[in-house]
């Protein structure tokens, strides 16, 4: 059960478009179309932005689109602003149990 | 709505126990599977345990496999935490999530979280 692999950070500028990948293993990400990713602002709860690689839940903006490619997921923001500002978290289901990524903290410039 | 809020947390020596309840609302409870995730102070977020909708099939981290019991009671609407042997590396925010689909075993995809409820293990 080791934790997926986000980049500890990452930074843009608003209205800029910004990546986040997510490696797992070929038991986890690699092996289901699973994936999903949570925006954190600390002091709330997480929220739910994608789930099953692609899909956004309702009321979530379309400039955040998921994707996957072999072990790795991606999560992509375009048009950055500055409320997207977040810790951002990769999950995938793995069978018996569920890994979350370390967590990618959004720095919008 | 959908609302989840948990309690129970706060502070308790090594080596103690405590229980965390989360009770649903707002949605059919007996219907979802449901998870506790946490967060140690400044680490990221770490998936504790899930249970499946009818309560029959429980998983566990390696971290707590053996020490933490969950369960849930269907007709109450609540979720529980029984933790055991409790260590100092246990000491965080704990939530418990909701399951997005219906009737799965094994929660993986969380669209509702409550607040969460702090524990913290020290002497």
């Amino acid at each position: 059960q080791s934790a997926l692999t986000q980049p500890r950070s990452m930074s843009g500028s608003p209205g800029q478009s910004v990546t986040i990948s997510c490696t797992g293993t070929s038991s986890d990400v690699g092996a289901y179309n699973y994936a999903s990713w949570y925006q954190h602002h600390p002091g709330k709860a997480p929220k739910l932005v994608i789930y099953d690689v692609t899909k956004r839940p309702s009321g979530v903006p379309d400039r955040f689109s998921g994707s996957k490619s072999g072990n790795t997921a991606s999560l992509t923001i375009s048009g950055l602003q500055a409320e997207d500002e977040a810790d951002y978290y990769c999950c995938s289901y793995a069978t018996t149990s569920v890994l979350f990524g370390g967590g990618t903290k959004l720095i919008v410039l | 709505e959908e609302q989840l809020l948990e309690s129970g947390g706060g502070l308790v020596q090594p080596g103690r126990s405590l229980r965390l309840s989360c009770a649903a609302s707002g949605f059919t409870f007996s219907t979802y599977a449901m998870t506790w995730v946490r967060q140690a102070p400044g680490k990221g977020l770490e998936w504790v345990s899930g249970i499946s909708y009818s309560g029959d099939n429980r998983y566990y981290a390696d971290s707590v496999k053996g020490r933490f019991t969950i369960s849930r009671d269907n007709a109450k609407n609540t979720l529980y935490l029984q933790m055991n042997d409790l260590r100092a590396e246990d000491t965080a925010l704990y939530y418990c999530a909701k399951d997005l689909r219906s009737f799965t075993l094994i929660g993986d995809v969380f669209d509702y979280w409550g607040q969460g409820t702090l524990v913290t293990v020290s002497s």
